[in-house]
């Protein structure tokens, strides 16, 4: 049974500062990882998505990385500012059947 | 870009009643994904559907059931609700079964039950 943890739980941090999320899986049989924003009682946006086949995807401030092997993805986040403030959560999905499976989320807090 | 819609935002049903989610896919978005996220939790998938069929079940009560119609939206039907049965419903969309391109989330429908 497919395990996502996401480490660590909850991250506060000055303005500006560049960070890590870190987020690993227990079979590395995936199809590809999501990572996804969420503010709270909002809904989930998708940052980005990495095909098992790819090392690394980056958007603009963000950039994740991939080691299936490894079981594991990071997300880096440079510059932070206040508005990153949010849960972040990595989602891993396998195949042999449809859903993602997410891990429980690191709670970013952005001080200014 | 449109993105996934549901309706309504906010639902507040006492126990018993029940409750109809909708969700409207992103265009040519033929995969709908249901999930339930309880308060302080992570998402937890409940059903899906392709091409107007049932691809995948997963922690969805005998109480709950959707379907996905003709035009790919989804709805999902909620009886005899119960006090846990409050949560945040999210609906997500794919372009072909297998996720392989990436979900997109609808904004979710908050529901609560008293």
């Amino acid at each position: 049974k497919q395990e996502v943890t996401q480490i660590p739980a909850a991250l506060s941090v000055p303005e500006g500062e560049n960070l890590v999320l870190n987020c690993s899986f227990t079979d590395s049989a995936i199809y590809n990882l999501q990572w996804f924003r969420q503010d709270p009682g909002k809904g989930l946006t998708s940052l980005l998505l990495i095909q098992s086949s790819q090392r690394e995807q980056t958007s603009g401030r963000l950039n994740a990385s991939l080691d299936k092997s490894s079981g594991r993805s990071t997300l880096y986040i440079a510059a932070s500012q206040p508005g990153d403030s949010a849960t972040y959560l990595c989602a891993v999905f396998q195949g042999g059947s449809e859903k993602l499976v997410f891990g429980k989320g690191t709670k970013l807090t952005v001080n200014p | 870009a449109a993105g996934v819609i549901q309706s309504p935002r906010h639902l507040i049903k006492e126990k018993r009643e029940t409750a109809t989610l909708k969700c409207y896919p992103i265009p040519r978005h033929d995969t709908v994904y249901w999930y339930q996220q309880g308060p302080g939790q992570d998402p937890q998938f409940l059903i899906s559907f392709y091409e107007k069929m049932q691809s995948d079940k997963g922690s969805i009560p005998d109480r709950f059931s959707a379907q996905q119609f003709s035009d790919y939206h989804s709805e999902l039907n909620m009886s005899s609700l119960e006090l846990g049965d409050s949560a945040l419903y999210f609906c997500a969309s794919s372009l072909g079964s297998g996720g392989v391109g990436g979900y997109t989330f609808g904004s979710g429908t908050r529901l609560t039950v008293v």
